[in-house]
């Protein structure tokens, strides 16, 4: 089955600075990429994904470039804010959807 | 209004006994998941259904066990022969088509 990596597990940044969280993927017929953003005791909420067809996709401040070749995709957040910090999951979905280990991202004020 | 539901929110169990989570959604997916996340860590695949009366283990089915008879709801039952069973659980539907997945708030399971 499918297996996802994600780096880094922490990511402390300082506000307005980016931050990026990259993932790779082991199933080469994975062909939808989303991201998550989970707060404490909730669960996850869907922030952006990108299809296989496209290399790269943007909404505001966030972006997501997938790189199918490599088996790779990454997660940029520009002008970061405290109201960013939560734990960010990205996931890879062919026949079933797998989640990498997740990053807790910390803006620091 | 549309979403998913999954209930109780916390539950405490005794060991040596079987539970069911519950989780329900009006949204009409025909895909649905349960996942457990430990502290600290990701979401790992307990089991999967792409429709109705069908289902697929995942990465850690074991001590688990699901039924899938309506579209709307996928129960999932931690039994006594679960290990570890104090995790949060979470309950996700997807329309089985690439499109994003939504999550319920999850049910937080205590061994007592």
């Amino acid at each position: 089955g499918e297996n996802v990596e994600q780096h880094p597990s922490t990511l402390s940044v300082q506000e307005g600075d980016s931050a990026v969280i990259k993932c790779t993927y082991s199933d080469s017929a994975s062909n939808y990429f989303p991201w998550y953003k989970q707060e404490l005791g909730k669960g996850p909420q869907l922030i952006i994904d990108i299809r296989s067809n496209v290399g790269e996709k943007k909404d505001q401040r966030i972006a997501v470039t997938l790189n199918k070749t490599a088996k790779h995709f990454s997660l940029h957040i520009t002008e970061t804010q405290p109201e960013d910090s939560a734990v960010y999951f990205c996931a890879a979905r062919n026949n079933d959807m797998r989640f990498g280990a997740g990053t807790r991202l910390t803006v620091k004020p | 209004d549309g979403g998913i539901t999954q209930s109780p929110k916390y539950l405490f169990r005794k060991e040596g006994q079987n539970v069911t989570l519950s989780c329900e959604q009006n949204l009409n997916h025909d895909a649905m998941y349960w996942y457990r996340q430990d502290p600290g860590q990701g979401l790992r695949l307990i089991y999967y259904s792409q429709i109705v009366n069908d289902f697929q283990k995942g990465d850690i089915a074991e001590g688990y066990s699901v039924s899938r008879e309506k579209k709307e709801s996928f129960p999932l039952t931690v039994t006594s022969a679960q290990k570890n069973p104090t995790a949060f659980y979470l309950c996700a539907s997807e329309t089985g088509m690439n499109t994003e997945a939504f999550f319920g708030q999850g049910t937080r399971l205590t061994v007592v």
